[in-house]
């Protein structure tokens, strides 16, 4: 059964301390690793997809990095308006479609 | 471009009552999903739409029924609410569902059935 699994659940960081989310997979036929940031209240948002292990996205302040086991989630010098929830989903071949599988998210909260 | 829009924003319902949830994109995707998130479980694929047409369950598909009524549009109906189907419905979609392909979500139902 494919899973996964993200830590922390929260994670509290002071503005400008920097600090890694993980996302941990269990998986066969990994297509796609997908991060996506949700605000309270809304839908979430498509930050980056990793094909394959050594892969490395940025954007601003996020890196995310791609292993064969895990994903890393780096963000550098955060700023309150990164507070929000970090969900990690994979996408795998089942027959005649991708699907995503999600993890439950690490909820993150940035303090001045 | 509004993107994945989706109606209405809250509902509440009494057990036993029907309705259906609407979703429209405007990106020309072919793929069009339906998830529910609660506390603690993360987004779970209720039913999707491979292209116009299809139709196909996804993992947590009882209580509910889907109509892929065009490229556009997908709607998600329950027949019978149940207070198990108290949840946050979410409606995305992609290029294809050939993948990779990233989705995109529309801002979300919030159910409560009562």
């Amino acid at each position: 059964e494919d899973q996964v699994t993200q830590s922390p659940e929260a994670l509290r960081l002071q503005e400008g301390e920097s600090s890694s989310l993980n996302c941990s997979y269990t998986v066969s036929g990994l297509r796609g690793l997908f991060w996506y940031r949700q605000d309270p209240g809304k839908g979430p948002e498509f930050l980056f997809t990793l094909y394959s292990a050594g892969e490395e996205k940025e954007k601003e302040r996020l890196k995310a990095t791609l292993t064969k086991k895990e994903s890393f989630l780096h963000i550098t010098a955060p700023k309150p308006e990164d507070s929000a929830t970090y969900l990690c989903a994979v996408q795998v071949n089942t027959g005649t479609a991708s699907k995503l599988t999600f993890g439950t998210g690490t909820r993150l909260q940035v303090t001045l | 471009n509004a993107g994945v829009t989706q109606t209405p924003k809250f509902q509440v319902l009494k057990t036993g009552q029907s309705m259906t949830l609407q979703c429209a994109q405007d990106m020309n995707h072919n793929s069009m999903y339906w998830y529910r998130q609660d506390p603690g479980m993360g987004l779970r694929l209720i039913y999707y739409s491979a292209s116009e047409g299809t139709t196909d369950k996804g993992e947590v598909p009882n209580g509910y029924n889907v109509s892929r009524l065009n490229k556009r549009e997908f709607s998600l109906r329950l027949e019978s609410a149940a207070p198990s189907q108290t949840s946050v419905y979410f409606c995305a979609s992609s290029s294809s569902d050939r993948g990779p392909y990233e989705q995109y979500f529309g801002p979300g139902t919030r159910l409560t059935v009562t």
